[in-house]
């Protein structure tokens, strides 16, 4: 069973800064998605990777296939970025459901 | 608006009862995908379906049970419930086997 192991737990910074949201996983993955939910309580797809970099606007992804290992990074930060930011893999070859981290739950002050 | 669709919003409901949740997928996707959220379990992975068939089952209790229909809408019953039950139940779709997932809104079950 695959491990999601998330990191920090909690982030509080400041308008503007560049903030980097780290996830390692333990067994090779077919996919690892980034995934926001806010207050209440809906969850929005950000990004779905399976090698190599993407960005959206002021957010990218990275995932490192070798290392297991995945990082969101969000530039320019700004209060509405405040929300929970989970790691997720899918594990099998095949057809599997989501394998979640415990998020990070993260506030941007002004 | 992710074009997944659950209903209800909200579901309050006593010891030992049955429910259904219901999941309407975007449009043109096959596989419908239903997750738990718990204050302490986090979001587990229930089951999943995929053009009318089980493709994939995860965490889900004995106690409920799921089917996706021809029109590829989805259904999650949950019976017998117990306290325990509690939680935010999530419906996901995508187009293919494995894809990325657009999440519904979310039924809050609440068990008393």
């Amino acid at each position: 069973k695959n491990e999601v192991e998330q990191s920090p737990q909690n982030l509080t910074a400041q308008e503007g800064e560049f903030i980097t949201i780290n996830c390692s996983y333990s067994v090779g993955i077919s996919a690892l998605h980034w995934l926001q939910q806010h207050p209440g309580g809906g969850i929005v797809s950000l990004f779905m990777l399976s090698s190599g970099k993407k960005k959206h606007g002021r957010l990218i992804a990275t995932i490192n296939i070798q290392e297991k290992h995945s990082s969101l990074h969000i530039t320019a930060s700004h209060p509405r970025d405040s929300a929970v930011y989970i790691c997720a893999v899918n594990s099998g070859g095949g057809a599997d459901g989501l394998t979640f981290g415990k998020g990070t739950h993260l506030i941007i002050q002004p | 608006d992710s074009g997944v669709t659950q209903t209800p919003k909200h579901l309050i409901t006593a010891t030992g009862q049955r429910v259904t949740l219901r999941c309407s997928p975007r449009s043109g996707d096959l596989s419908v995908y239903w997750y738990q959220q718990s204050l302490d379990q986090g979001l587990q992975f229930l089951i999943q379906y995929y053009n009318g068939e089980e493709r994939a089952k995860g965490n889900i209790l004995e106690r409920f049970s799921a089917q996706q229909f021809p029109d590829l809408h989805s259904e999650l019953n949950l019976s017998s419930l117990e306290l325990g039950d509690s939680a935010l139940y999530f419906c996901a779709s995508s187009v293919g086997v494995v894809g990325e997932a657009f999440f519904g809104q979310g039924t809050r079950l609440t068990v008393v």
